[in-house]
């Protein structure tokens, strides 16, 4: 089965630095996708960003972007000038097109903003 | 367009009540899928469906039971509900790929379940 791992359970930055959120995944898969959500104090499960496996440019949306490293199983989330408004628990996710089409996901990341 | 709703957001229940959560999506997408949240644990599928008729287990399977009788529609019922039940419970929806690309999954804004 796939798993997905976030080592870090809590994560700070002080507002207008950058910070690093880690992912690790277990696949047998070659066609898989991942995506980084947000879930902010509102429970709302907000899709930051996502990359496909095939593609070995990194996504990025506006200060966010990812280091996808295909041989590693390894997708960090990088937030550049981090504001006020990205505290909130992010979550990795997997997902294989061929096998079932679930969703796996980690155990999530609260980052905390410091003003 | 709604995207995915849920109902109710809040109840509480006592042991071994029974109740059903429905899912409702107006996206006519395919896939459908009931998740639990726990602090620390992040999101365990419960069960989910590739499509009206059909339904599978995830994870987390064991004390509930699910129903797709509408593409638009996906029920999550506890026939006994248990403390260990007890929870946040989000409904997403997610078709194959929109325009070539693999689509995400669209949450509904959860269900907070307390058992007693």
């Amino acid at each position: 089965a796939q798993t997905v791992t976030q080592s870090q359970p809590e994560m700070s930055v002080q507002e207008a630095e950058t910070v690093t959120l880690s992912c690790t995944y277990d696949t047998s898969e070659s066609d898989y996708y991942l995506f980084w959500y947000k879930q902010p104090p509102s429970r709302q499960m907000i899709l930051v960003i996502r990359q496909e496996a095939y593609k070995q440019q990194n996504a990025t949306e506006n200060r966010f972007s990812v280091n996808f490293q295909k041989a590693a199983k390894s997708f960090s989330l990088k937030i550049s000038d981090s504001q006020l408004g990205d505290a909130a628990m992010y979550f990795c996710a997997y997902r294989a097109l061929n096998t079932g089409n679930q969703f796996y996901f980690g155990t999530g990341t609260s980052l905390t903003v410091i003003p | 367009n709604a995207g995915v709703t849920q109902t109710p957001k809040f109840r509480v229940l006592k042991t071994g009540q029974s109740m059903t959560l429905l899912c409702a999506q107006d996206m006519n997408h395919e896939y459908m899928y009931w998740y639990r949240q726990d602090p620390g644990m992040g999101l365990r599928l419960i069960h989910y469906s590739v499509g009206e008729g059909t339904t599978a287990k995830g994870e987390v399977p064991d004390g509930y039971n699910v129903s797709r009788l509408k593409k638009q529609n996906f029920l999550l019922g506890l026939e006994s509900a248990a403390p260990s039940q007890t929870s946040v419970y989000f409904c997403a929806s997610s078709s194959h790929r929109t325009w070539g690309v693999p689509d995400t999954q669209y949450f509904g804004p959860g269900t907070r379940l307390t058992v007693l």
